[in-house]
């Protein structure tokens, strides 16, 4: 049984331009949560998704950011006009009885 | 304000001592307490969780103590190892409606374990 896989495990990208990170949950895993950890920092929860349905986006930034969990494919967190202050790691987790397993993370280098 | 206080920062140990890390919450309504172990460009991984029911969980060599009255809990590592050198979180949440394990997390111990 595959983990929680997470591409491009690393991705640079210019001021200005869009980064789109990508989350395949477990299998049979409907529940996916994205996570940012800032250097020698904890993880800050960003975004609750369900299929089709974003439950709890009380930590995602007003602007730029996005996420979606479509019926078919992966979730994705998607970056519109980084700066470098988006320079982080960012995980994705999904969950199954309440307990979160995290994918490797996809680390984002804004020049 | 850190809703999760983690102490201490970096941690060193021998091999075969007892490695302790604290935390404490102020969040009287978290109901779920695991710890995470994080290698280097490596994803967390849980390593064990308590609900407040219990005061102490073991598995293997990792055990957490839970203070519900001090709001704090702690973890133990047991023999530690040089390959338990790593990044130790702990964190805590609340069961939200549709089971949003929205967790909230300490900053981190930093554990180095000499052979």
């Amino acid at each position: 049984n595959a983990g929680v896989m997470q591409n491009p495990r690393h991705l640079v990208r210019r001021r200005g331009q869009e980064a789109r990170l990508r989350c395949s949950p477990m299998k049979g895993h409907s529940h996916v949560y994205w996570y940012r950890q800032l250097p020698e920092e904890g993880l800050k929860f960003m975004v609750y998704l369900q299929k089709e349905n974003i439950i709890d986006e009380s930590g995602m930034p007003k602007e730029r950011f996005s996420a979606e969990f479509p019926k078919e494919g992966p979730s994705i967190l998607r970056i519109q006009q980084v700066v470098r202050g988006d320079s982080a790691a960012y995980f994705c987790a999904s969950s199954y009885r309440g307990e979160l397993f995290f994918g490797e993370g996809s680390r984002l280098t804004v020049l | 304000q850190q809703q999760v206080k983690q102490s201490p920062q970096s941690l060193i140990v021998q091999k075969g001592g007892i490695s302790i890390i604290n935390c404490a919450y102020e969040n009287t309504a978290f109901d779920y307490f695991p710890w995470y172990q994080q290698f280097p460009g490596k994803g967390p991984a849980l390593l064990i969780a308590i609900r407040p029911d219990v005061s102490e969980k073991k598995e293997g060599r990792f055990t957490i103590s839970f203070n519900k009255s001090a709001k704090q809990f702690s973890l133990h590592i047991m023999d530690s190892q040089p390959g338990d050198s790593a990044t130790y979180f702990c964190a805590a949440s609340r069961a939200n409606a549709g089971n949003n394990r929205k967790l909230i997390w300490g900053l981190g111990t930093s554990l180095a374990v000499n052979p």
